[in-house]
């Protein structure tokens, strides 16, 4: 079947500035995690959904940050009030279940905030 | 704390030698290990992993890598290096804490290949 999807491929927005990132994970999968990538930095944890249970928001840089998944599936990454220090990749996986099975990445939506 | 260090940020070498991408990691007990490789344009891609067992572990591609607990090593090796090896190669840990597990990644290690 198809892999992780994320939209958009690429997000510009202004400082101050609301945004939502979607991702669509692999059908079947119950765990899903989202990460940003800074240029020249490895990959940084934000948050994870495993199946129904309460998310790990321990990775959330800030409280402009959240997440949530509906239905188990689909899932948005919303940040308030962008900076421009939240310009990064950020990318989305999804695996089989929450332990150590294989993460499946999406592409990334790239988001530049001026 | 957790930590990954992956501590050469590029890396050339010519097409056909042998490569090897350190990984070092500070943990106290045993963790999980990955190593995943990002080429252009493209996703994140599991290469192997470690749980458990045999430290040799063999991935796709031709990759291999070797747990070494008393160096807190988990170095990446591949015999002969080709153009398509172009990438970016990410180690990363995971440990079990709380009913949970957590995740950390290195920063990278980019690769070069001569023709």
């Amino acid at each position: 079947g198809a892999g992780v999807s994320q939209s958009p491929s690429n997000k510009v927005t202004e400082k101050g500035k609301d945004v939502e990132l979607r991702c669509d994970p692999i059908s079947g999968h119950t765990a899903l995690y989202w990460y940003r990538q800074s240029l020249g930095q490895g990959l940084e944890f934000l948050i994870y959904f495993q199946g129904n249970s309460a998310p790990d928001k321990s990775g959330l840089p800030s409280d402009r940050f959240s997440a949530e998944r509906t239905g188990g599936s689909v899932s948005t990454l919303t940040i308030q009030r962008t900076q421009q220090e939240d310009s990064a990749v950020y990318l989305c996986a999804s695996s089989l279940s929450w332990n150590t099975d294989t993460q499946y990445f999406g592409p990334g939506t790239r988001l530049t905030v001026l | 704390a957790q930590s990954v260090t992956q501590p050469d940020i590029h890396i050339t070498v010519s097409e056909g030698a042998s490569l090897e991408l350190r990984c070092n990691y500070s943990y106290g007990a045993t963790p999980y290990l990955f190593w995943y490789v990002q080429s252009p344009g493209q996703g994140l891609q599991l290469l192997l992993k470690y749980f458990s067992g045999d430290t040799l572990v063999q991935g796709i591609k031709g990759f291999e890598a070797e747990f070494k607990r008393s160096q807190s090593s988990f170095n990446l090796r591949k015999p002969s290096v080709h153009w398509s090896d172009a990438a970016e190669y990410f180690c990363a840990v995971a440990w079990s804490t709380s009913g949970t597990y957590k995740y950390i990644f290195g920063t990278g290690t980019r690769l070069k290949v001569l023709a």
